[in-house]
């Protein structure tokens, strides 16, 4: 496709459930990114990619959280044990190597997740 | 540690009125500014970037932004706002050599623009 795409784009589930949200960043970008954006705030930051390692992982909150990207291309977020303060919009964005350097991503409309 | 500040949550505006978006920025070191536009049911997208050289820099769909270093702002203006212009609005920043796609975000500004 032509933009970012994120699947699904609505999650409901329990507390205590596992979780993976996809996201199939614009073709040929080799940067992608994860944000959360909670009711009310602004994006933060989660993981970087370049290609298949995380190059910046340092906003994931803590180690119920992992993400992969194990052909540079598709990444999975996957959260384990999930919470209530888990609900939140997941943002994924790609970018050109050029264009993450200076700024420029490219964000999909979000997989919002609600933690009953 | 760098952080951003948009100091009106909602701004209510008639058609063809002009608008300020106000954005203040705090870090020790420099930064990069954004501002990006989440229209209703899309994805955040870009309006316009400062990197260096002229303060005043011009985006997509009619609007400006100026840096001031000596107030620590990055306000966004249209002279002019359309019913389409309706959407949320974000400023961000990141370290000038800092981790790539490492965006700090304000907690946006719904432009509501009223017929």
């Amino acid at each position: 496709g032509a933009g970012v795409s994120q699947t699904p784009s609505n999650k409901v589930t329990e507390k205590g459930k596992y979780v993976e949200l996809r996201c199939d960043p614009i073709s040929g970008h080799t940067a992608l990114y994860w944000y959360r954006q909670s009711l009310g705030q602004g994006p933060e930051f989660l993981i970087y990619f370049q290609g298949t390692g995380a190059a910046d992982d340092s906003g994931l909150p803590n180690d119920r959280f992992f993400a992969v990207r194990p052909e540079g291309s598709v990444s999975t977020l996957k959260i384990q044990r999930t919470e209530r303060g888990d609900s939140a919009v997941y943002l994924c964005a790609s970018s050109s190597l050029a264009g993450g350097r200076t700024g420029e991503l490219f964000f999909g409309e979000g997989s919002r997740l609600t933690v009953l | 540690a760098q952080s951003v500040t948009q100091l009106d949550s909602q701004v209510p505006v008639f058609e063809e009125a002009p608008v300020e978006l106000r954005c203040n920025y705090s870090s020790s070191v420099s930064v990069y500014l954004f501002w990006y536009v989440q229209y209703p049911n899309q994805g955040l997208q870009l309006l316009l970037k400062y990197l260096s050289g002229s303060t005043l820099v011009k985006g997509i769909n009619g609007f400006e932004a100026e840096f001031n270093k000596s107030q620590t702002s990055f306000h966004l203006r249209k002279p002019s706002v359309h019913i389409s212009d309706t959407a949320e609005y974000f400023c961000a920043v990141t370290l000038y050599g800092g981790s790539q796609g490492n965006l700090i975000f304000g907690k946006g500004t719904k432009l509501s623009v009223k017929p």
